[in-house]
Parts: structure tokens; C-alpha cells; sequence
């Protein structure tokens, strides 16, 4: 049982740039969510989605966009990569039958320059 | 709103016992404890759902005071296993989303 895949693991992107995160999970989970932690802030909710083909803003969500095209991913996309978005970013999901207890994926460091 | 985490940090001895504190300015549904070592991803600790509710995992346990709006997070006899960030995560509205503490950093030393 993987859990929660995220791809990549690292990556360093020019200012403008533009990149794809993808989350992948196959514990059949209906919750999804995007998070970035950035030192003494704790994590942050990006956005997340609540089914297959929605989503919806979390506490940050300017400079990124999402898709949930089929329940198990979870794409995060940033259209102008920014230095703000200098960020570890968390994916997580978790299901009602366990009380939303969240699995988190292992992680992707972005750096933007 | 984010929830207000402390200490913010704490260093023990193997053994030594330790409380972390997380409250909301808001009512609250449930309450999360993660716990986060260094470089990997935050994990899963324990949920506590109703107002008074104590809950363990192995020596850590918590409690959650719906009133107060108030969760506290108790480790017992530390092990050295222990150290990492600890985050708690608030819920308002059952379900969907949290809202994470900025953290308390638990150093536990031989």
C-alpha cells in the first residue's frame, strides 16, 4: 500500500517558470489537499478538494491552481513561478470513515530563483 | 484562524514528561495532533472529536476541553523516538479541512 505519492520530490524553477505537482493516492480517500510549509508558519492550506471534479480555495491559494480529474490525484499547478512560492508543499487526503485523520505524502521542496 | 500552539519549544530528558498546548479562538469540531521529524512528513497522532474526550497512543495521550476550546497533548517518560515538531490541526465545521498550529519543537536528549 504506497499511500500518498507525490512527484517530484525536488525542484528548482526560474522566476516565470511554470510547473505541475502531482499527488497520487490509493487508499481510495474522497478529501484531498495541497499545503506549503515555510519555517515558523506551520502548514498552510493551499487548496483542497472535497470529491472528484472539485475544489475549492484554502488559506493561500493566489499564484496556484488545482485539478481533481479522477479521486485518487491531485495536481497543483503554478502558472509564474514567484520566490514566495519558495516552499516545502504537502499533499494529504484522508476519508470520513476514519475521521478525516490525514496521510500526508513525503514531501516535494520547490525553489524558486 | 490558526490555532495558538506552546510552548513553541521544549527540550527534556529521556524519561521526563511534557504537555503541549493548542487553543482556538473559535468553537470547535474536532482537534488533530501530527507529529513531524525532521525532513520527512508530518504523521498522524490521535483525533479527539467531543468535548472532553482523552484519547492515547502508547505514553502520548490528549484531551480536548469543547468549552475552553482548548486540546492538550501529554507525553509520558519521554523516549528519545519522540523528538520532532508537533502541529495540532483544528476542524470547525466537521470534517473537509484543518487548520494547523505553527508547532512545538520537542527535543528529547540521553
Amino acid at each position: 500500500n504506497a499511500g500518498v505519492t507525490q512527484t517530484p520530490k525536488f525542484r528548482v524553477l526560474k522566476t516565470g517558470q511554470s510547473m505541475t505537482l502531482l499527488c497520487a493516492q490509493d487508499m481510495n480517500h474522497e478529501y484531498m489537499y495541497w499545503y506549503r510549509q515555510d519555517p515558523g508558519m506551520g502548514l498552510r492550506l493551499i487548496h483542497y478538494s472535497v470529491g472528484e471534479g472539485t475544489t475549492a480555495k484554502g488559506e493561500v491559494p493566489d499564484g496556484y491552481n488545482v485539478s481533481r480529474l479522477k479521486k485518487q490525484n491531485f495536481l497543483l499547478g503554478l502558472e509564474s513561478a514567484a520566490p514566495s512560492q519558495t516552499s516545502v508543499y504537502f499533499c494529504a487526503s484522508s476519508s470520513p470513515l476514519q475521521n478525516y485523520g490525514y496521510t500526508f505524502g513525503s514531501g516535494t521542496r520547490l525553489t524558486v530563483v | 484562524q490558526q490555532p495558538v500552539q506552546s510552548p513553541q519549544a521544549v527540550i527534556l530528558r529521556e524519561g521526563e514528561d511534557a504537555v503541549i498546548n493548542c487553543s482556538s479562538s473559535k468553537a470547535l469540531y474536532s482537534v488533530h495532533w501530527y507529529r513531524q521529524k525532521h525532513g520527512e512528513a508530518p504523521v498522524f497522532l490521535m483525533i479527539l472529536l467531543k468535548g472532553g474526550e482523552q484519547k492515547g497512543h502508547e505514553k502520548i495521550s490528549a484531551s480536548f476541553n469543547e468549552k475552553k476550546q482548548q486540546s492538550s497533548l501529554y507525553l509520558t517518560a519521554s523516549q528519545l523516538s519522540y523528538s520532532g515538531t508537533y502541529f495540532c490541526g483544528t476542524d470547525e465545521t466537521s470534517g473537509s479541512r484543518l487548520t494547523f498550529g505553527e508547532g512545538t519543537q520537542l527535543t528529547v536528549n540521553p
